[in-house]
């Protein structure tokens, strides 16, 4: 199984703030990764998509980069919306696996 | 517009089997694959497994293989999950998703989740 390494667990930031999360996968996964955001009691919502393809919709704000092993999701001026926990999806080979998840709370 | 509806909420006791319906509309069911993801009370997400509506065929994660069984009803364009000999730790909210048939579609829609609870 792939397994992702997703840092921090967790960031305390300010509105305003650039904030950076990083996965890494243990093995190559090409750009088969997306970058999820979950409010509490709500469905994960997709970012980034192909590793940094932003989603329709999304405020452009948000960017990801990375390929192969290493990937980031970047917000670059915090807004109050932004403050939920997200998670990297490698979907590059089965079983599919999520990081463990960063929680982005108020400073 | 793609929806994605599931069943309610479910109690259950230890032991029993749970099954899950997550109904779609607004695309053609048999293109896209459908998963199961599962999050646990302030846990992180769990990806279960996957149907294909087109054959049928399945792929499951081996945490959850030997107990989980997911179905794809094309007549009614509903997907299933099932999952049986129910234990406290399956207590959690249940995602019904897709993205595609290799999770590639620019878009992907998911459920609003079952919450399963486990109880004596």
């Amino acid at each position: 199984d792939i397994q992702m390494t997703q840092s921090p667990s967790s960031l305390s930031a300010s509105v305003g703030d650039r904030v950076t999360i990083t996965c890494r996968a243990s093995q190559g996964i090409r750009n088969d990764l997306g970058w999820y955001q979950q409010k509490p009691g709500k469905a994960p919502k997709r970012l980034i998509y192909a590793a940094s393809s932003l989603q329709s919709g999304v405020p452009s704000r948000f960017s990801g980069s990375g390929s192969g092993t290493e990937f980031t999701l970047t917000i670059s001026s915090l807004q109050p919306e932004d403050f939920a926990t997200y998670y990297c999806l490698q979907h590059n080979s089965f079983p599919y696996t999520f990081g463990q998840g960063t929680k982005l709370e108020i400073k | 517009e793609v929806q994605l509806v599931q069943s309610g909420a479910e109690v259950k006791k230890p032991g029993a089997t749970v099954k899950i319906s997550c109904k779609v509309s607004g695309y053609t069911f048999t293109d896209y694959y459908m998963h199961w993801v599962q999050q646990a009370p302030g846990k992180g997400l769990e990806w279960m497994g996957l149907v294909d509506p087109e054959d049928g065929e399945t792929i499951y994660a081996e945490k959850f293989q030997g107990r989980v069984t997911i179905t794809a009803d094309t007549s009614t364009d509903t997907a299933y999950m099932e999952l049986s000999s129910l234990r406290s730790e399956d207590t959690a909210v249940y995602y019904c998703a897709t993205a595609g048939r290799q999770w590639e579609l620019p878009e992907d829609y998911w459920g609003q989740g079952t919450l399963v609870t486990v109880s004596s």
